[in-house]
């Protein structure tokens, strides 16, 4: 168990609908990562939140957005959904944003997100 | 950004030592190497990670070459629950780039 926790575990929606990835870090970590695992495409970066700010981008896609809350979880926001943003979404989280020192990064157990 | 190439698929006999290869050959002097393994579909798992020396934990050994353009992730006993797909990782920034990984199978 990483100590990070993510809800749903599983989520079903149809194609043009909205739904919300909730994440919470390690007790102490102030970043949260975002990743996109599909079955085509491995593990791909999203975004990454530091305290409460937007810390770097990765491929993420205009219908999706994220936020972190003064507690700290993480929600990660996706709409317009389309068949193919069906796939794993994994939330990591480390103590501090990453720089020349390095900072580990620890995975939620994922959403599997199924757009029918 | 620096990039990892790693073999497809290894297999290894329980009980003996895997040695799962990475070159990066692009790496830059401050940037660290990470390894990672993914458990049917389970959410990546930390292994280890490196900088220029030697490193080894409860999981694993790292060695990285002299000039860090390779590096060798080594579980020295290897169990069936071992089998996974394993990352090499080169951080880049903020962010994580993981390629496609090695699926290593642990055979009775």
């Amino acid at each position: 168990d990483s100590g990070v926790t993510q809800t749903p575990k599983h989520l079903i929606t149809a194609t043009g609908q909205r739904v919300t990835l909730r994440c919470s870090p390690r007790s102490g970590d102030l970043s949260v990562y975002w990743y996109q695992q599909s079955l085509d495409q491995g593990l791909q970066f999203l975004i990454q939140y530091y305290n409460g700010e937007e810390r770097a981008k990765g491929n993420i896609l205009e219908r999706f957005s994220a936020q972190q809350f003064p507690d700290l979880h993480s929600e990660l926001n996706l709409s317009s959904l389309e068949l193919g943003d069906s796939a794993l979404y994994f939330c990591a989280s480390s103590v501090a944003p990453r720089g020349p020192s390095t900072d580990t990064q620890y995975f939620g157990p994922g959403t599997r997100l199924t757009v029918l | 950004d620096a990039k990892t190439t790693q073999p497809p698929s290894m297999d290894c006999a329980e009980g003996r030592a895997a040695n799962l290869p990475c070159n990066h050959s692009t790496i830059s002097g401050n940037e660290y190497v990470y390894w990672y393994r993914q458990i049917h579909s389970q959410g990546p798992q930390y292994i280890i990670h490196g900088l220029k020396n030697n490193e080894t934990n409860e999981m694993a050994s790292l060695i990285i070459t002299e000039d860090r353009k390779s590096s060798t992730l080594i579980l020295p006993h290897a169990t069936l629950r071992d089998t996974a797909v394993y990352y090499c990782i080169v951080i880049s920034g903020n962010q994580f780039y993981f390629g496609t990984g090695t699926s290593l199978t642990v055979i009775p």
